[in-house]
């Protein structure tokens, strides 16, 4: 298996923009997480997904950030409109059986909104 | 929920000294706790992870030590290599239905 595969690598975006961040989680896993890394905040978790369903969205910022997964191999997070705050590494993750158990992570999507 | 808190945020050594990173945990019902490193620019990766029912645990010059009444936990890096230059996650989960709750990371330098 080629790992968690995120998409793009990175995007450069004027503000205002619409976003979308991909990811393929690993074939089997069941447990989907999306992160955002900053200096100041450290990582944080946005929203995570358990057999395609959203169990917890508490850590999505604002209504501008949208999440789904609408099959097991699939996921997307989109900012819409996005702004010069939503510069991150976005980070997905993903994980089998119980959430708690190594979680494998994707790449990251480097995002700078101008 | 689940809280973690890491120390220290920054962390020099010299080459093959030895290094410590600490975390302590707000949740009793915790009961797994990896570290992850991540490199430059790089994911963060799983090196080692301990579960409640043990104290310790050691993989070649990498160890963790839980105290779950004091609710901390350690990495301890020993004859540390400029390779183990990077920054260090802690984080905590339960069998619960909720993800691991990372700590902000502590930034190892190993000076040659």
């Amino acid at each position: 298996d080629a790992g968690v595969i995120q998409s793009p690598r990175h995007e450069v975006t004027e503000m205002g923009q619409e976003v979308t961040l991909r990811c393929k989680p690993i074939s089997g896993h069941n447990s989907l997480f999306w992160y955002r890394q900053t200096m100041m905040r450290g990582l944080e978790l946005l929203i995570y997904f358990n057999n395609n369903v959203p169990i917890d969205d508490s850590g999505m910022p604002e209504d501008r950030f949208s999440a789904k997964m609408p099959n097991a191999s699939f996921s997307t997070l989109k900012i819409q409109p996005s702004e010069p705050r939503d510069s991150a590494v976005y980070f997905c993750a993903s994980s089998m059986g119980n959430p708690n158990t190594e979680a494998f992570f994707g790449q990251g999507t480097r995002l700078t909104v101008v | 929920g689940e809280n973690v808190e890491q120390h220290p945020s920054t962390l020099s050594v010299q080459e093959g000294d030895s290094a410590v990173i600490k975390c302590t945990y707000s949740d009793s019902a915790s009961n797994y706790f990896p570290w992850y490193k991540q490199e430059l620019g790089k994911r963060p990766q799983l090196i080692i992870d301990i579960r409640s029912n043990v104290g310790e645990k050691k993989d070649q010059r990498i160890a963790v030590t839980l105290n779950k009444t004091a609710k901390h936990f350690s990495l301890h890096i020993t004859e540390t290599q400029p390779e183990d230059s990077a920054v260090y996650f802690c984080a905590a989960g339960n069998r619960g239905n909720t993800p691991l709750v990372f700590g902000k990371g502590t930034r190892l330098s190993v000076i040659a």
